[in-house]
């Protein structure tokens, strides 16, 4: 049973776009939403991370929507570049068992030149 | 500094055979982690312990063994090797609580 689902499982985006992926979970008592982002032949890296206490977090070109009683979050990424070309996972755990990461199953996004 | 550095970094197994995965970390963090990535199915927590000394079960911690040797080193052991343990496998090292998980780049498993 997933208790973090991601969609789209692939993404496609042009050089310069905006590239949106949706997550949504089911467990209420997570309280911690971090984004890893993984290149090929790599582990996963914290990208950025939000807590419910704010409903959207920027860093740069990347942003975390939160809606805490739709219980979705999302990650957009503005003006998209081809180095953002990546596999993208959402992530979910209880703030005080953060070490409890539930994953997302993961968006493989391209980006055209 | 490496961070976290796993070996080996690809191994083919038959099925029955054992093998004990290996991790270290340089920066001092205090919880360690070992996850399995199949395709579509994101990363699936196997172990963790959250401080020297402590263990603890993940989500789908069967078939695995883990020990944590020192505050640097955090091992997985496959004892019977089955196909269905193919998959490539991550550690990961965190100062704890909701820190950032540093990861390795993974030990691609196959069992035949």
């Amino acid at each position: 049973q997933q208790q973090v689902k991601q969609s789209p499982q692939s993404l496609i985006v042009q050089k310069g776009g905006i590239s949106i992926i949706n997550c949504a979970y089911e467990n209420t008592a997570f309280d911690y939403f971090p984004w890893y982002q993984q290149f090929p032949g790599k582990g996963p890296a914290l990208l950025i991370a939000i807590r419910p206490d704010v409903s959207e977090k920027k860093e740069g070109r990347f942003t975390i929507s939160f809606n805490k009683s739709a219980k979705q979050f999302s990650l957009h990424i503005m003006d998209s570049q081809p180095g953002d070309s990546a596999t993208y996972f959402c992530a979910a755990s209880p703030l005080r068992r953060a070490q409890k990461l539930v994953f997302g199953q993961g968006t493989r996004l391209t980006i055209n030149p | 500094n490496a961070g976290v550095t796993q070996t080996p970094k690809f191994q083919v197994l038959k099925t029955g055979q054992s093998m004990t995965l290996q991790c270290a970390q340089d920066m001092n963090h205090n919880s360690m982690y070992w996850y399995r990535q199949d395709p579509g199915m994101g990363l699936r927590l196997i172990y963790y312990s959250a401080s020297e000394g402590t263990t603890d079960k993940g989500e789908v911690p069967n078939g695995y063994n883990v020990s944590r040797l020192n505050k640097r080193e955090f091992s997985l052991r496959l004892e019977s090797a089955a196909p269905s343990q193919t998959s490539v496998y991550f550690c990961a090292s965190s100062l704890g609580g909701n820190q950032p998980q540093h990861f390795g780049d993974g030990t691609r498993l196959s069992i035949l």
